[in-house]
């Protein structure tokens, strides 16, 4: 069973439009994030979420926004999407802090 | 802040050569060092971690990596390589104080060459 799922695997879409990536984990974990890897592979933090507790990256634009229903489950919403947007976003959870991250495969966007 | 120098984007190497990839941060407080591994097309996998204690630690697949604090490096080794090990590397770092908000070095990319 895959510990960390991506849907979907890949999203091509064109500008301006929303669009979501679902996350789910079945680990139990109590903390779950997105992380984007550009185009020279570059990973960057976009936000973490544990707990009810969300801590974003500042840099992270506000058209992209979390939304946690469960902890099982933390889906990124991104909204009037931009050609810069185009990247693989990953998910990921770990079960406290300082333990290692369980990753998904993630997803890849590409804006058109 | 934090950052992560990874020195080489790629290395070629050939099959049961050794290998080091290097791994340079900078932080103004005590860190955890990571390294990841990520195939084609899938996410990453955790290879190695320091968290405290012995400065050396090692993968179960040969893989070993080193903290040094006073040069704050932790390059990656391992004495022979395989077909299998060519993936992107990623070294990372999060501050003590805050959780597994990891900081990614920019990747180097392993090739092993049969």
């Amino acid at each position: 069973d895959t510990a960390v799922s991506q849907t979907p695997k890949y999203l091509v879409t064109q500008m301006g439009n929303d669009k979501s990536i679902k996350c789910e984990q079945n680990l139990g974990h109590d903390t779950m994030y997105w992380y984007k890897q550009d185009s020279k592979k570059f990973l960057k933090i976009m936000f973490s979420y544990n707990n009810k507790e969300l801590i974003i990256n500042e840099t992270v634009p506000n058209r992209f926004s979390p939304k946690s229903p469960d902890k099982a489950h933390l889906n990124l919403h991104i909204n009037s999407l931009e050609l810069g947007d185009s990247a693989v976003y990953f998910c990921a959870s770990s079960p406290s802090q300082n333990s290692p991250l369980h990753f998904g495969n993630g997803t890849r966007l590409t804006v058109t | 802040a934090q950052s992560v120098t990874q020195l080489d984007s790629q290395v070629p190497v050939f099959e049961e050569a050794p290998v080091e990839l290097r791994c340079n941060y900078s932080s103004s407080v005590s860190v955890y060092l990571f390294w990841y591994v990520q195939y084609p097309n899938q996410g990453l996998q955790l290879l190695l971690k320091y968290l405290s204690g012995s400065t050396l630690v090692k993968s179960i697949n040969g893989f070993e990596a080193e903290f040094n604090k006073s040069q704050t490096s932790f390059h990656l080794r391992k004495p022979s390589v395989h077909i299998s090990d060519t993936a992107e590397y990623f070294c990372a770092v999060s501050d003590k104080g805050a959780g597994n908000m990891l900081t990614f070095g920019g990747g180097t990319r392993l090739m092993v060459n049969p």
